[in-house]
């Protein structure tokens, strides 16, 4: 069963709107959600990451908001570029052990000029 | 080198045959991890080496699957009497922390480019 469920599976953004992609879990025990981010080709490459202590985290145009109650997180992409254009992974992982990451199906963004 | 090194890149191999993947991970990584991409899905967990031992292998879809780390650097993904369904592209990423250190899970997970296996 999917452990992490994320949408959508396609999005289409105009250059200089913002991208959203939501996740979702069930397993309390994640304590560590990081995004990656993926070129066709080439392997998925860590973007940024929040553990459940803090609400947001936001690096330059990136950010992730996080609720923990409601067990969801999301990635807001601001401004967005055509060089944004890529596959977009959620991800989670248990406490307490080696960094065994669950991933999400996917979010395959378009940023068109 | 400075990244993970994965070969071949692209195999293709008839129904039945056996195929070995090669992983070279960052030099000093603790961690090494085997995922398996189908086509428009996302990375599933395969198997976990912590050095030269094998942690988990709970991924790992048949027995015709065995992966190898005898030196606790390179790593093997051996697929034994391939089958269409095992077409996909296969992952291998790398990580400095083991287990021990682990604790506050905060290791960064770096990837190889993959290797894609077609089987016919």
């Amino acid at each position: 069963q999917q452990q992490v469920k994320q949408s959508p599976q396609s999005l289409i953004v105009q250059k200089g709107g913002i991208s959203i992609i939501n996740c979702a879990y069930e397993n309390t025990a994640f304590d560590y959600f990081p995004w990656y981010q993926q070129f066709p080709g080439k392997g998925p490459a860590l973007l940024i990451a929040i553990r459940p202590d803090v609400s947001e985290k936001k690096e330059g145009r990136f950010t992730i908001s996080f609720n923990k109650s409601a067990k969801q997180f999301s990635l807001h992409i601001m401004d967005s570029q055509p060089g944004d254009s890529a596959t977009y992974f959620c991800a989670a992982s248990k406490r307490g052990g080696y960094q065994k990451v669950t991933f999400g199906i996917g979010t395959k963004l378009q940023v068109i000029p | 080198g400075a990244g993970v090194s994965q070969s071949p890149r692209y195999k293709v191999a008839k129904r039945g045959q056996d195929v070995a993947l090669r992983c070279d991970p960052i030099s000093g990584h603790v961690s090494l991890f085997w995922y398996q991409q189908a086509l428009g899905q996302g990375p599933e967990f395969l198997t976990y080496f912590q050095n030269e031992a094998q942690l988990d292998k709970s991924g790992l879809p048949s027995d015709r699957f065995f992966a190898e780390r005898p030196e606790g650097s390179v790593s093997t993904l051996k697929i034994q009497r391939t089958q269409q369904e095992d077409s996909a592209v296969y992952l291998c990423a790398s990580s400095l922390q083991g287990l021990r250190l682990a604790v506050r899970n905060t290791g960064e997970l770096f990837f190889g480019e993959g290797s894609r296996l077609t089987v016919l």
